[in-house]
This record gives structure tokens, C-alpha cells and sequence, in this order.
């Protein structure tokens, strides 16, 4: 079956621009996930969303950043006014509940985002 | 906060040599523990897990028992293969659902 989807796979922007990165979770997934990974380092938790809500969005580091997920499904990551440091790789991950706090997060490729 | 260390790489290993990668966290309560690995051009696939103390997770060939008196949940596999070379990473996770990572640890394997 049809795993975490990313698109795109890259995306090289100048400092300044706005970007938008997309997740398509698992089907029938109900928790969704946004991490970032620099460079050496573990991923880093940014929000996740209950269904249509952001249950927790402590992770995103200021305003410029920002998620949603309309429907459910699908969820956009918007980075507004980008900097070099927001240069990482943005991973995306769901899980079939958002009950358990031991339940399997599955990881999609991630997206390489490169700010000149 | 909480938190997940774990030992620097890179770990260079000949085949079939026993494999320890150490990891140590602090928390408050109960967490549960993970070890997630990434192979080369892959994304992040959970490895194996632990709910409760003294349990062990198992997959593979590696092994990790929650240890709630060290705080730990070292990653062992008692003969390592050239495609065990990855960053295995090991987790977190408390009340909330989001996961807290370790820095990672590269796995290299040589024939």
C-alpha cells in the first residue's frame, strides 16, 4: 500500500520567498505529523494535527511558519519569508490513532529545503 | 524537558562484530522508547519499541530493553550485516504523541 507521500522532494528558494511543502499521510490515518531535520541532527517536532486541528504547535519556532490540513488529509506546510537557517530537511509523518502515546509513526522521504 | 542522548558516530563495524549503540534519556513518568532506523536514500522506519520498563523490543536481530533504573535502551545485534550500515536514532515519547529524537548515530559495516 501507498506510504507517507512528500512533494516536492526538493525545493531550493531565494531568502525571502514563501514556500509551501505538502504531506499526503497513509489513508485513514488521523494523526499527522510535521518534523525538521538539520543537518547532523535527530528530526525535530514542529506541530501535529488531530483530524482538521493542530492539537500541538509548540514546536514551530516563530510566526513565519505556519500548517493546516483542511480536510483531514492532506496538510501544507507554509514557511513565509524564508531565512538560510530554515534550510533542513521537513519530514512528515502519521499514525493510524491519536490515543496511544506509543502508537507507530510512519515517516514519509521528507522534502530537502535549501534557502540561497 | 525531556530528553534523548545517545552515543556519536560514526560506529564502524566489521560483519558479523556484536553492535552496541548506547542511548539514555530523561523524562518525566513513563515513556515509551523507540528506535527508528534510516538506511541510505530512505525515509525513517521504526526499528523497535518498548512501552514499559523491562520490556524489550525486538527486530531483525537487534534488541533494546527498556531500562527504567539507568534510564536507558541501548541498541545491541549480536552479528551486524554490511546492509545494517544506516543512522539509527533512537526516541521518545511521553504524554503528548510527538516523538523527541536523539542526534542519530551512523552504523558503518564493512565485508
Amino acid at each position: 500500500g501507498a506510504g507517507v507521500s512528500q512533494t516536492p522532494s526538493n525545493k531550493v528558494t531565494e531568502k525571502g520567498k514563501y514556500v509551501e511543502l505538502r504531506c499526503d499521510p497513509i489513508s485513514g490515518h488521523t494523526a499527522l505529523y510535521w518534523y525538521r531535520q538539520s543537518l547532523g541532527q535527530g528530526p525535530e517536532f514542529l506541530i501535529y494535527f488531530q483530524g482538521t486541528g493542530a492539537a500541538d504547535d509548540s514546536g514551530l519556532p516563530n510566526d513565519r511558519f505556519f500548517a493546516v490540513r483542511p480536510e483531514g488529509s492532506v496538510s501544507t506546510l507554509k514557511i513565509q519569508r524564508t531565512e538560510r537557517g530554515d534550510s533542513a530537511v521537513y519530514l512528515c509523518a502519521s499514525s493510524p490513532s491519536l490515543v496511544l502515546k506509543d502508537n507507530e509513526q510512519f515517516f514519509g522521504p521528507g522534502t530537502r529545503l535549501t534557502v540561497l | 524537558g525531556n530528553s534523548v542522548t545517545q552515543m556519536e558516530g560514526p560506529v564502524t563495524l566489521s560483519e558479523e562484530a556484536f553492535l552496541t549503540i548506547n542511548c539514555t534519556y530523561t523524562a518525566t513518568g513513563y515513556p515509551s522508547l523507540f528506535w527508528y532506523v534510516q538506511y541510505p536514500g530512505e525515509g525513517l522506519q521504526l526499528l523497535l519499541k518498548a512501552t514499559k520498563a523491562d520490556d524489550k523490543g525486538s527486530n531483525k536481530g537487534f534488541e533494546a530493553t527498556y531500562r527504567k533504573e539507568t534510564t536507558s535502551f541501548h541498541l545491541e545485534k549480536g552479528s551486524v550485516q554490511v546492509s545494517d550500515s544506516a543512522v539509527y536514532f533512537c526516541a521518545l515519547s511521553d504524554n503528548t504523541d510527538k516523538l523527541i529524537f536523539g542526534t542519530g548515530t551512523r552504523l558503518q559495516v564493512f565485508p
